[in-house]
């Protein structure tokens, strides 16, 4: 069966940065775009960024421009998110999900969530 | 950036009552609209795609509606699992952006 199965929590200091990783089985990877996204305490679901398994292409949210990285190992089927220059209000889950169409239309499989948590 | 504006932000009904939610979106998004579920602590999951059709392992209690501008999610009859936060989610091509609703509330009467 599908899976995508994320890395532990994580507590950061303000500046710092995070790496969350979302490993996939049950399913050829590399025929599947993967995305992510988070969603702030009591809040709603925020985009962060596509990456496409058609021609490998990252498309990110504008706000987060400059500070997210995300890249694929298709070795060991892992995906991976990088936020940099963490700020209190990146305090939040992060997931990722896999996306069918490769083009954001909307996503079947979801990993559990990773807390990501900024304190000082 | 198109905006989608979910209704009512909750909505009180008892098991066994039809739901039905809306979602508007700011321009035309043809039929790219997507609905999911959310329960307290767990990842959203996928319940309709393309306006219309219900995902793998999805109830037919629930059906999806709509195009262009104006959505819906009706779940004909409610069940105890069925109390839970719904979503609505947007791709357009142009301007390129993929956006979610603020989400409607489905709580116990």
């Amino acid at each position: 069966q599908v899976q995508l199965v994320q890395s532990g929590a994580e507590v950061k200091k303000p500046g710092a940065s995070v790496k969350v990783s979302c490993k996939a089985s049950g399913y050829t990877f590399t025929s599947y775009g993967i995305t992510w996204l988070r969603q702030a305490p009591g809040q709603g679901l925020e985009l962060m960024g596509l990456f496409s398994a058609y021609n490998g292409d990252t498309n990110y949210a504008q706000n987060l421009q400059g500070r997210v990285t995300l890249t694929t190992d298709t070795s060991t089927n892992t995906a991976y998110m990088e936020l940099r220059g963490l700020r209190y209000d990146d305090t939040a889950v992060y997931y990722c999900a896999r996306d069918p169409s490769d083009e954001g239309h909307y996503f079947d499989y979801w990993g559990q969530g990773t807390l990501v948590t900024v304190s000082s | 950036e198109i905006v989608l504006t979910q209704s009512p932000a909750t909505l009180s009904l008892s098991p066994g009552e039809r739901a039905t939610l809306s979602c508007r979106a700011s321009r035309s998004v043809s039929y790219y609209l997507a609905w999911y579920q959310q329960k307290p602590g767990q990842a959203p999951r996928l319940l309709i795609y393309d306006a219309s059709n219900r995902a793998t392992g999805i109830p037919a209690r629930f059906s999806g509606s709509g195009s262009g501008t104006d959505f819906t999610l009706t779940i004909s009859s409610l069940e105890p699992e069925d109390f839970a936060v719904y979503y609505c989610q947007q791709r357009s091509s142009w301007p390129p952006s993929i956006t979610f609703g603020q989400g409607t509330r489905l709580e116990i009467k």
